[in-house]
């Protein structure tokens, strides 16, 4: 089956640094890689994707960066802030189906 | 509401007891999924389906897990005979379209089972 980890199970930054979250992944025939948040509580939350086909992409305050040669996923947070403290996953869809493999996840504390 | 709900939130059942868990998804989302996860771990994949087909069961972890989509918008997870690895919070979360990145999760149904 598909294996999705993660390197760090904890991070702590300061506000207003900027956080790098990374995750391996074993499965090169995946469609889409894609990162989550999940807060306590509260079930995880998309952040964004990136198709395989893809090395990067931007968003609101977060890049996703793609290196399919070893098979790494980084999730780069700018300027970090409180609200940023959560669980982070990735996940994949592979391209036998509709299903998402989570990772294990990532524990994002922001220290004010 | 306007996202995923589901219900209940908590759930106690005594071991051997029958359950069963609601998933209300977003309307005309065509893709509805169960996960199940420990504590401090990632959501496990349990089933998903499309419309009211079951396309993939495959992480269901034994035969008394059972669930269903009959008019392809509400969904039940029912676990019969409880056991404690049981335990867990159930999520479900339902996308638009097939292959589509961006499913949207409920709160989760926490069980406990003792």
């Amino acid at each position: 089956g598909e294996s999705v980890g993660l390197h760090l199970p904890t991070l702590s930054v300061q506000e207003g640094d900027n956080s790098i979250i990374n995750c391996a992944y074993s499965n090169s025939a995946s469609d889409y890689f894609i990162w989550y948040k999940q807060e306590s509580g509260k079930g995880p939350q998309f952040i964004i994707d990136i198709r395989s086909n893809m090395d990067k992409r931007q968003g609101q305050r977060v890049t996703v960066l793609l290196n399919k040669t070893v098979k790494h996923l980084s999730l780069q947070i700018a300027a970090t802030q409180p609200g940023d403290s959560a669980v982070y996953f990735c996940a994949e869809i592979p391209n036998t189906g509709n299903q998402f493999y989570f990772g294990t996840g990532t524990s994002l504390t922001v220290i004010p | 509401g306007a996202g995923v709900s589901q219900s209940p939130r908590y759930k106690v059942a005594k071991r051997g007891q029958d359950v069963a868990l609601r998933c209300d998804p977003i309307s005309g989302h065509v893709s509805l999924f169960w996960y199940q996860q420990a504590l401090g771990q990632g959501p496990e994949f349990l089933t998903y389906f499309q419309n009211e087909a079951q396309l993939d069961k495959s992480g269901l972890p034994s035969d008394r897990f059972f669930a269903e989509r009959p008019e392809g918008s509400v969904s039940t997870l029912k676990i019969q005979r409880t056991q404690q690895e049981d335990s867990a919070v159930y999520l479900c979360a339902s996308s638009l379209a097939w292959g589509s990145p961006e499913a949207f999760f409920g709160q989760g149904t926490r069980l406990t089972v003792v």
